[in-house]
């Protein structure tokens, strides 16, 4: 049962464009959902995160928007730069005792120059 | 402030041989994640500690897999009797109470 899940494998995008990588969940108790990157052999680093009761929150060129009612949310990233090639891994939590994370399977990105 | 370490990086047993694989939280982090990752999945959890205690553990296998985060030295996923189908990345987080949790890099093992 794929609670998170990303449905495009890989997008490749130019340098300077906008990327925008999307994430649909199933569960409504999720309360928190996050945003991280993944280089080759290494572990995955956090990037950005939202609370459900917020739609939208930013930082820098990266920006999480949530659609509750569409159980979707997407990152932005803009511009786009080479060093963003990586998987993007879409993640929830449901609020609570353990903080466990479900993530979903992620999606690479190729930043062409 | 270094960051989450886990050791080894690599590691290959043959079937049936028992895997340690360690993780060391960051300084001041005393909750602990494991999560697995098989070819072409995202990560899965498997297992919260804190220290001296197992929170949840509804992510691990009920055979074969056991882990601890005792009170001096590093967490340890132990698997018994390896088999092919335990070859994957494991990565550990740490986190502070209500934080945000940190990978480490992650222990491959292989299962000839």
């Amino acid at each position: 049962d794929q609670q998170v899940k990303q449905n495009s494998p890989s997008l490749s995008v130019q340098e300077g464009r906008i990327s925008i990588l999307n994430c649909d969940y199933t569960n409504s108790m999720f309360d928190y959902f996050l945003w991280y990157k993944k280089y080759p052999a290494e572990g995955p680093t956090f990037l950005i995160s939202i609370s459900s009761i917020k739609d939208k929150n930013e930082d820098g060129r990266f920006t999480v928007f949530l659609n509750k009612s569409a159980k979707h949310l997407s990152l932005h990233i803009v511009p786009s730069q080479p060093g963003d090639s990586a998987v993007y891994f879409c993640a929830a939590k449901v609020g609570g005792a353990t903080n466990k994370l479900i993530f979903g399977t992620g999606t690479l990105l190729a930043v062409q120059p | 402030n270094a960051g989450v370490m886990q050791n080894p990086r690599h590691l290959v047993r043959r079937r049936g041989q028992e895997a340690r694989l360690r993780c060391s939280p960051m300084k001041g982090h005393s909750h602990v994640y494991w999560y697995r990752q098989l070819p072409e999945e995202g990560l899965k959890f498997m297992v919260y500690l804190q220290k001296e205690n197992i929170i949840d553990e509804s992510g691990m296998p009920k055979e074969r897999f056991s882990a601890e985060f005792p009170k001096e030295g590093p967490s340890i996923l132990r698997i018994q009797q390896v088999v092919r189908g335990d070859s994957a990345a494991y990565f550990c987080a740490s986190q502070i109470r209500g934080g945000e949790q940190f990978f480490g890099p992650g222990t491959r093992l292989t299962v000839l």
